[in-house]
Parts: C-alpha cells; sequence; structure tokens
C-alpha cells in the first residue's frame, strides 16, 4: 500500500526557514516523480515545485522560485522542501504527492495518483 | 487568479448529471493532459480523470472527462450526495514549466 507521510510544519516568522519532509512507502520511490502541491486556508490548491525520479530535474512555480528548493534522498525514500524567506502568503497545508507513471517532466508531471495527508505551515509574527 | 479557470460553484439534485468546465489557453489544455482531482471535506485530493478522460481503477463511471481545443469538462451523472466536493482541473503548462490549477468549482447535491 502506498503511504506518504508529511511531517516539519509549523509556526515559523516571516523570513525564516522550515524542511518539510514526506516519507515514501509501498513503492519504489527512486522511479517515480514527486510533487509538493499547497493549500491556503479556505482556498484552492497551488502546485509548488516537482522533481524527476533520480532528482536531476527540477520545476518550481515563480511564486517559491529562489526561495525553495525542492529535493530527495532516494536511500530514505524520502522527499523534502527546504522553505527559506518564508512569507505570510506561503502559510498553507503543503502536501507531497507522488507523479504517476514513468515520468520525468513536462504534460505528465499533473497526473498525481497518491496523496499525503498534509503538513500545516504557518508564518506569522 | 488562476491560470485555468473553473466555476466556483455548481449544484444539482440526485439522479442529475451535471458538468463543470476548466477553461485554459493553448500552452496548457490546448496541448497538454487534464487532470480533474476531487477533494471531499477535510481530505486530500483524489484523482478522478488523467489524461483527458482516463478513469483511474476504482473511480465510478458516472465520472467522466472530455477535452476539446483549450477547454475540458468533468461530467457527473447519477449524482448522489457523496460528490458534494471541491473539483479542480489541473494540466502541465509549457510557457510557466509548471502545473496549472484551476481555482476550483464547489458542488452542492440539493
Amino acid at each position: 500500500e502506498v503511504q506518504l507521510v508529511e511531517s516539519g510544519g509549523g509556526l515559523v516568522q516571516p523570513g525564516g526557514s522550515l524542511r518539510l519532509s514526506c516519507a515514501a512507502s509501498g513503492f519504489t520511490f527512486s522511479s517515480y516523480a514527486m510533487t509538493w502541491v499547497r493549500q491556503a486556508p479556505g482556498k484552492g490548491l497551488e502546485w509548488v515545485s516537482s522533481i524527476s525520479g533520480n532528482g536531476g530535474s527540477t520545476y518550481y512555480a515563480d511564486s517559491v522560485k529562489g526561495r525553495f528548493t525542492i529535493s530527495r534522498d532516494n536511500s530514505k525514500n524520502t522527499l523534502y522542501l527546504q522553505m527559506n524567506s518564508l512569507r505570510a502568503e506561503d502559510t498553507a497545508l503543503y502536501y507531497c504527492a507522488k507523479v504517476a507513471g514513468s515520468c520525468s517532466g513536462g504534460t505528465c508531471l499533473g497526473d498525481f495518483d497518491y496523496w499525503g495527508q498534509g503538513t500545516l505551515v504557518t508564518v506569522s509574527s | 487568479q488562476s491560470v485555468l479557470t473553473q466555476p466556483p460553484s455548481a449544484s444539482g439534485t440526485p439522479g442529475q448529471r451535471v458538468t463543470i468546465s476548466c477553461s485554459g489557453s493553448s500552452s496548457n489544455i490546448g496541448s497538454n493532459s487534464v487532470y480533474w482531482y476531487q477533494q471531499l471535506p477535510g481530505t486530500a485530493p483524489k484523482v478522478l480523470i488523467y489524461r483527458n478522460n482516463q478513469r483511474p481503477s476504482g473511480v465510478p463511471d458516472r465520472f467522466s472527462g472530455s477535452k476539446s481545443g483549450t477547454s475540458a469538462s468533468l461530467a457527473i451523472s447519477g449524482l448522489r450526495s457523496e460528490d458534494e466536493a471541491d473539483y479542480y482541473c489541473a494540466a502541465w503548462d509549457d510557457s510557466l514549466s509548471g502545473v496549472v490549477f484551476g481555482g476550483g468549482t464547489k458542488l452542492t447535491v440539493l
């Protein structure tokens, strides 16, 4: 059974940093691209970042480019999101999601077949 | 403002057929696959339709997707109370080099 468990969320001051983790199990982690999607309170879904299975290709939303870094440790079956220079508008529930199929980039990156339950990030003074 | 445009709300009575539209452009829906997600209250999203019109195993055939040009639609037939949820469309955008979501449509079953 595929499981994705996010952790690392919490309360942080504006300008601060946080690292999110997503522990994956139930599939061959290194074979699949992974993604972070966030949802601000009461708002819709927003794609944040994606990474290919071998970590060689990364993609970012303009809203986080230069501040967030996605990475993965395939030996630990874990996905990460390093978030720096956090702003109030980054407050959201952050989901990690598995990308379906053998996808390394482009059109298939929108296909998220499994999602975690999310970890809440609150940016506030 | 979302790159993909969806109506904020839709409604229907049990047994009815409802459709939710998703409008984009040549850089996203016009040249890439469309995906539809269902988010029940308080839960993580779940994929309903992938590659424009494909249903994952376990998704009832009451749900169907279509795409024409730069627009896509999700149709739900035989509406049931448990279909009350938020629905999102998504697609890769070649110009942005990223995934874009619609703003979401809240479906109410009257």
